[in-house]
């Protein structure tokens, strides 16, 4: 069973930078990820492919601000010089056998 | 450019029948991996369901095993999903996703579709 945890909520001032994390709290710790952004009243929005060594791969037109890492079995997504536009809603998802779990999501609030 | 468009949703009443289709361009359709994910208003990302290129492999939450059936016609590039014995907890914006086009390994979301909101109510 795969089972990813991400804390409910994060706020950061504009400018600033913020880090959310996704846990595999159920499930081998070498699994890749893959974030999405949703935006208030939008659709989801691919940001990156995460792997356990922390490469990723980001989604068309995702700009530099976003980046992802890895350590153990948490995995991280990082917005640098926060945007008005970059609160949203945060979701991480996972695959394994026969299952795709996403994250309970991260409400970020940009100050 | 990837596109995937869902169509089919509608207001339906309990215990009956719904077919979501999903019209892909912008990639080799046969050759991804597709997924249905669900959202209920205000909540949260529910998978739904997978299914390999060749339609080999073929997987369900738990929560629609047995009621819904996925499949897919590779000469149309589409994707579909038959949802039987529809209940009022199966109401939710359903979007159609696949891996991204650089990246076709694994069932992760890398292309949403705009979703299509099915409701379920007497």
């Amino acid at each position: 069973q795969l089972v990813l945890t991400q804390s409910p909520s994060a706020s950061a001032s504009l400018g600033a930078s913020v880090k959310l994390t996704c846990t595999l709290t159920s499930g081998p710790s070498t699994y890749t990820i893959a974030w999405h952004q949703q935006q208030p009243e939008k659709g989801p929005r691919y940001l990156m492919k995460l792997n356990n060594d922390g490469s990723h791969t980001k989604g068309d037109g995702i700009p530099d601000r976003f980046s992802g890492s890895s350590s153990g079995a948490e995995r991280y997504l990082t917005i640098s010089s926060l945007q008005s536009e970059d609160e949203a809603d945060y979701y991480c998802q996972t695959w394994g056998p026969g299952l795709v779990v996403f994250g309970g999501g991260t409400k970020l609030t940009v100050l | 450019d990837v596109q995937l468009v869902e169509s089919g949703g509608d207001l339906v009443k309990p215990g009956g029948s719904l077919r979501l289709s999903c019209a892909a361009s912008g990639f080799t359709f046969s050759s991804y991996t597709m997924n249905w994910v669900r959202q209920v208003p205000g909540k949260g990302l529910e998978w739904v369901s997978s299914i390999s290129g060749s339609s080999t492999f073929i997987y369900y939450a738990d929560s629609v095993k047995g009621r819904f059936t996925i499949s897919r016609d590779n000469a149309k590039n589409s994707l579909y999903l038959q949802m039987n014995s529809l209940r009022a907890e199966d109401t939710a914006v359903y979007y159609c996703t696949s891996p991204h086009y650089s990246d076709s390994s694994g069932y992760y979301s890398g292309h949403w579709g705009q979703g299509t909101l099915v409701t379920v109510s007497s």
